[in-house]
C-alpha cells in the first residue's frame, strides 16, 4: 500500500507563512486532502480537491499540488493555528484503500 | 447540518469484539453520493483509516485490518456500524466515524464525529 510522508513537525512565526508537504505515489493519480486537529478534538477538514477550501476555513489555507507532493500553506499564520495537520488521499493501488500521511505538528511562535 | 455520532462501550475486553455505532444526522445514508467510514488514532499517534461502507452495502477494509473488521450500514436508522474481533489493546484507540466524498480523482473526509475513546483492557 501507499505510504504518505510528512515532516514530523515545523514552527512559524506569527504571521509569517508556513508550508507543510506531502509526499507519496498516489499522489500522482489522487489529489489529496488535508486536516486539521487540535488536542482533543477531531480532525476538521481544511483543503480538499487540491485547492477547495470548505465553507468556514480561512483563505489563508491553500493548497497546491506537483506530482509526487502536496503542500498546504498557511499564509500569515494566527496562533489559533497551531495544530497537527494530516494529508489524506486514496491508495494507487487501484483498490479502494485509503491512507493518512504521518502527520506535521505545527507550532505558531 | 450533518451531524455523526459514535456510540459504543469505552472499555473491552482482550479476545472480545469491538463494537460501535455511528449515528448519522442531517443526511440520508440510503441517498448514496458518499461513503460511511471508520477511521482510528491510537493515543498520541496519526490517523488509521479503517474501513468505508456504501448504502448497498459494499465494503472496503483495510488490509491490515481486513481479517478482523466488520461493517453494516442501516438505512432505517440511518446508522452504520463496526465490528472488530479478537480485540488486544494494540486496538485501544479514538474511534472516528466519518463521512468519505468523492469526485473523480478526489476523495476527502468532509464530516466527522467527535470520536470516542476505546480501551481494551481485563
Amino acid at each position: 500500500s501507499s505510504e504518505l510522508t510528512q515532516d514530523p513537525a515545523v514552527s512559524v512565526a506569527l504571521g509569517q507563512t508556513v508550508r507543510i508537504t506531502c509526499q507519496g505515489d498516489s499522489l500522482r493519480s489522487y489529489y489529496a486532502s488535508w486536516y486539521q486537529q487540535k488536542p482533543g478534538q477531531a480532525p476538521v477538514l481544511v483543503i480538499y480537491n487540491k485547492n477547495n477550501r470548505p465553507s468556514g476555513i480561512p483563505d489563508r489555507f491553500s493548497g497546491s499540488s506537483s506530482g509526487d507532493t502536496a503542500s498546504l500553506t498557511i499564509t500569515g499564520a494566527q496562533a489559533e493555528d497551531e495544530a497537527d495537520y494530516y494529508c489524506h488521499s486514496r491508495d494507487s493501488s487501484g483498490k479502494h484503500n485509503y491512507v493518512f500521511g504521518t502527520g506535521t505538528k505545527v507550532t505558531v511562535l | 447540518q450533518v451531524q455523526l455520532q459514535e456510540s459504543g462501550p469505552g472499555l473491552v475486553k482482550p479476545s472480545q469484539t469491538l463494537s460501535l455505532t455511528c449515528t448519522v444526522s442531517g443526511a440520508s445514508i440510503s441517498r448514496g453520493g458518499y461513503y460511511w467510514s471508520w477511521i482510528r488514532q491510537h493515543p498520541g499517534k496519526g490517523l488509521e483509516w479503517i474501513g468505508n461502507i456504501y448504502y448497498s452495502g459494499s465494503t472496503y477494509y483495510n488490509p491490515s485490518l481486513k481479517s478482523r473488521v466488520t461493517m453494516s450500514v442501516d438505512t432505517s436508522n440511518n446508522q452504520f456500524s463496526l465490528k472488530l474481533s479478537s480485540a488486544t489493546a494494540a486496538d485501544t484507540a479514538v474511534y472516528y466515524c466519518a463521512r468519505l466524498a468523492y469526485d473523480s480523482s478526489v476523495y476527502y473526509f468532509d464530516y466527522w464525529g467527535q470520536g470516542t475513546l476505546v480501551t481494551v483492557s481485563s
